[in-house]
């Protein structure tokens, strides 16, 4: 079973910051998050991943609790081209097994 | 680019024929997975590879096999297909331990 809990579906407007939640209250302490999405009809894409420090690179921004029970990723300047479903997976530390959720659709309004 | 590439984009197949779905990847990568993905119940692992004829059951292994004869390939095999299996089919490869997946673009099988 996904070890992390996301909305269904959230809404953004366009050239604004899209704030995608994730709850990973369970996760261990070698454990990443990791973000992915999935345009329509393509296999996923990696965004970003994380361990305990907030992270950025050219797609998004992760920020993770300091207890790290939960984090968000950020899309600085959503556009349409964000439309897709987002999911936050737990990466067990040496367990290869990745275990996707049912994610979030994230709809951007022109 | 580093790439995963499934065989077939679409593919139609009868009930009770035996089928074949091919995955390749370039980048040397050791684990190699399949997914199959349904409206409604996201993506389910079906089976993976942490090496060369290494395999690991998924959460819906039930109607499928594997073959991983070399690091590149990884073949998802449905014995006897069944109308049930119809879906979207995505593969995925990782290298080193916690470094990004990267999938194909799917194989969108239809069983008739």
């Amino acid at each position: 079973d996904a070890k992390t809990t996301q909305p269904p579906s959230m809404d953004c407007a366009e050239g604004r910051a899209a704030n995608l939640p994730c709850n990973h209250s369970t996760i261990s302490g070698n454990e990443y998050v990791y973000w992915y999405r999935q345009i329509h009809s393509q296999g996923p894409q990696y965004i970003i991943h994380g361990l305990k420090n907030n992270e950025t690179n050219e797609m998004a921004s992760l920020i993770i609790t300091e207890d790290r029970k939960s984090s968000t990723l950020i899309l600085p300047h959503a556009t349409l081209r964000d439309t897709a479903v987002y999911y936050c997976i737990v990466r067990v530390y040496r367990d290869d097994k990745i275990i996707f959720g049912k994610g979030t659709r994230l709809h951007i309004l022109p | 680019d580093v790439k995963v590439t499934q065989s077939s984009r679409y593919l139609v197949k009868r009930t009770g024929e035996k089928v074949f779905l091919e995955c390749v990847q370039d980048m040397d990568h050791e684990n190699m997975f399949w997914y199959r993905q349904d409206p409604g119940l996201g993506l389910r692992l079906i089976y993976f590879s942490y090496d060369v004829k290494m395999k690991e059951k998924g959460d819906i292994p039930e109607g499928y096999s594997v073959s991983r004869e070399k690091k590149e390939r990884f073949s998802l095999i449905l014995e006897s297909a069944s109308t049930n299996q119809t879906s979207m089919y995505l593969c995925a490869s990782t290298g080193d331990t916690n470094t990004e997946a990267f999938f194909g673009q799917g194989t969108r099988l239809t069983v008739v």
